[in-house]
Order: structure tokens, then sequence, then C-alpha cells
């Protein structure tokens, strides 16, 4: 089983819809969880970072972290052609950040 | 502005053929990386320095070199390039190994004929 396991997509929602992304992990030993953003052309950005479980909210954004199921997710309210992007969702234990291999969104006006 | 600088941003070279691509932080930071992102398999760690004069291996350092000795500064190496490092190569950096906010660079897109 792969360390992080995150679906490719596409995934193409309409515009205003609720965006749910996941990623499922085998390491129980990980506690820092993240999501990358990466547009087009670009290099991927911190879109947010949580710590545990739990959930941590940042405007339109959710982040969720469920240890004992070994899943992470991140929503996306009210959804717009600009959250268009790929998204990585990443985690780390001590020193070491691995990243799930991206889901493609988009996000149709 | 606060960025990781890569240089070129586009590269086509043939097989064997020394190349450089550079890298460039000006936030200070101790921990520099070097990953490749290829379709299907996501970000792949080349290699990392923690710090001046130390670098070590990440996952798929065959074929590469890196060298810090400045603190800025980053380079990867491709000594003897191949087609199978026909690659996007992306620099990063953070204030310390394991820091959760990475800053990448723009990107290289390199192609090896």
């Amino acid at each position: 089983q792969k360390e992080v396991e995150q679906d490719p997509g596409p995934l193409s929602v309409p515009e205003g819809a609720i965006v749910s992304l996941n990623c499922t992990y085998s390491n129980s030993a990980f506690q820092y969880f993240m999501w990358y953003r990466q547009y087009s052309r670009k290099g991927p950005e911190l879109l947010m970072y949580t710590y545990s479980s739990g959930n941590k909210e940042d405007g339109r954004f959710t982040a969720q972290v469920d240890k004992s199921s070994k899943y992470i997710s991140l929503f996306i309210r009210d959804s717009q052609p600009s959250d268009s992007a790929t998204y990585l969702c990443a985690m780390s234990e001590d020193d070491k950040i691995i990243f799930g291999k991206g889901t493609r969104l988009h996000i149709l006006p | 502005e606060a960025q990781v600088t890569q240089n070129p941003r586009y590269l086509i070279t043939v097989t064997g053929k020394k190349l450089t691509v550079t890298c460039s932080q000006n936030m200070n930071h101790e921990y520099m990386s070097w990953y490749r992102q290829d379709p299907g398999l996501g970000l792949r760690q080349i290699y990392y320095s923690m710090n001046v004069e130390v670098t070590d291996k990440g996952d798929v350092p065959e074929g590469y070199k890196v060298s810090r000795k400045e603190k800025r500064n980053f380079p990867l190496i491709l000594e003897s390039p191949s087609p199978n490092q026909t690659s996007l190569y992306f620099c990063a950096s953070s204030f310390a190994q394991g820091d959760e906010k990475l800053f990448f660079g723009s990107g290289t897109q390199l192609s090896v004929l």
C-alpha cells in the first residue's frame, strides 16, 4: 500500500457547488497534514495545514483530519472558476513531507 | 517580494550534454529541496539541503548532483542527462526541514532528446 493515496481526477463540478477532495494514508505516525494548490504552469503553494485530528476553516475552505480512519479531506464551499487547479495533499512525520499525487479540479462556469 | 527563483523556465537539450538549473531564495531559509513532477507519479524528492554545505539524497537522486555553497542558492546539476530525466522540476525552500510551509519556484520544464 502506498503511503499516501489521492484520486487523480479530473473532478468537474459546476460553479457554486461544494467540492470534497480526499486523501488516505497508511503511516499512523503522520502528525501534520497539509493541502497545497497548484495552478497550471506554477509551483504548488500551501493552502492550509492542520496538526493532528480535527477541523480547520479558512474562508471557503475547510480541512478535516480523521486520524482514526487515516483520512483527510478538503472542502471548498461556493466553488469558483478560480478554484480550478490541482490540489495536493501532503503529510509529515518528523522531518519528511510526503505528497499525494494531486487531484485535478475543474469548476465549470 | 519573498520568492524562490528558478532558471531557466524551459530547457530542451540532448542526451549527455551537461546542464545546470539554478535556484535562489531570498527568505534566508535554511532548508532547500529539489523535486521532479511527472504525470501519474506526483512530486518526488531528488535532493535536499538542511543548511550550507549539508546535502542529502531524496527518493530519486540517481543522475543528479547538487551543491549548497551559499545559503540562498541550490543548483541542480545533470552531468549526463538522459531522456528519462525529461520532467518538470521544482525547487522549494522552507525555514527548516519538516516545516509545513514549503515555498516553491515556478518550475523548470526540461526535455532531453
